[in-house]
């Protein structure tokens, strides 16, 4: 079984101010790792995701996430936010032997001029 | 098609009424996802289907609900004798590969009243 923390439910940022969105999870085996973004009134989309490699992987809009095995984290970041950043992120964590994954219950970034 | 269709967008129906979701995947993706999303909570997986594997029911969350993928492609999530706790947003999607990251639809909202 595997399970997913996403420890803050709402962040408010102002602009250009860093953010970082928390996601811990909890597995037997191994995992691969994703963050979904969901821009208001439309639908998830892909935002990045880790499957080997580099522990420290970017999505083409500035925001990097870094695998940490040691503490099963996975948390996303950005150094510098926009207001079009305001969105629900989920963070989501796929065994490597199985095909589904699972959610988080969301972050929702609000950021304020 | 170029992603992930889903209709009705919305569907609303009296308790107790069967209703029938369509997801229509992306061309030539084998894994195709069924996920529902309560209002403020995170996505909660429902079934999974990979090629011609058996598909993973363990997310139903009763024997009312069902799912058939008809020649590896469109697939029908069924849900008999409605209560209002279906009342949610069902999400379907689909991938190339275990490792590939999901594309969703848009969803169906689904009222029950």
């Amino acid at each position: 079984a595997q399970s997913v923390t996403q420890l803050d439910s709402q962040v408010p940022v102002f602009e250009e101010a860093p953010v970082e969105l928390r996601c811990n999870y909890s597995s037997s085996v191994s995992v691969y790792l994703f963050w979904y973004v969901q821009y208001p009134n439309q639908g998830l989309q892909l935002l990045l995701k880790y499957l080997s490699g580099s522990t420290l992987v970017e999505s083409i809009n500035g925001f990097e996430a870094e695998f940490n095995k040691s503490q099963t984290s996975f948390h996303l970041r950005k150094p510098s936010v926009h207001i079009s950043d305001t969105a629900e992120y989920f963070c989501a964590v796929m065994n490597t032997n199985a095909g589904k994954s699972t959610f988080g219950d969301g972050t929702t970034l609000t950021v304020k001029p | 098609g170029a992603g992930v269709s889903q209709s009705p967008s919305n569907k609303v129906t009296e308790k107790g009424k069967d209703v029938e979701l369509r997801c229509d995947p992306i061309s030539g993706h084998t894994a195709l996802y069924w996920y529902r999303q309560s209002l403020g909570q995170g996505l909660e997986f429902l079934i999974y289907f990979q090629g011609n594997s058996a598909p993973d029911k363990s997310g139903l969350p009763s024997d009312r609900f069902s799912a058939e993928r008809t020649g590896g492609s469109v697939s029908t999530l069924t849900i008999q004798r409605t209560q209002q706790e279906d009342s949610a947003v069902y999400l379907c999607a689909s991938s190339t590969a275990l490792t590939g990251g999901y594309t969703f639809g848009s969803g169906t909202r689904l009222t029950v009243v």
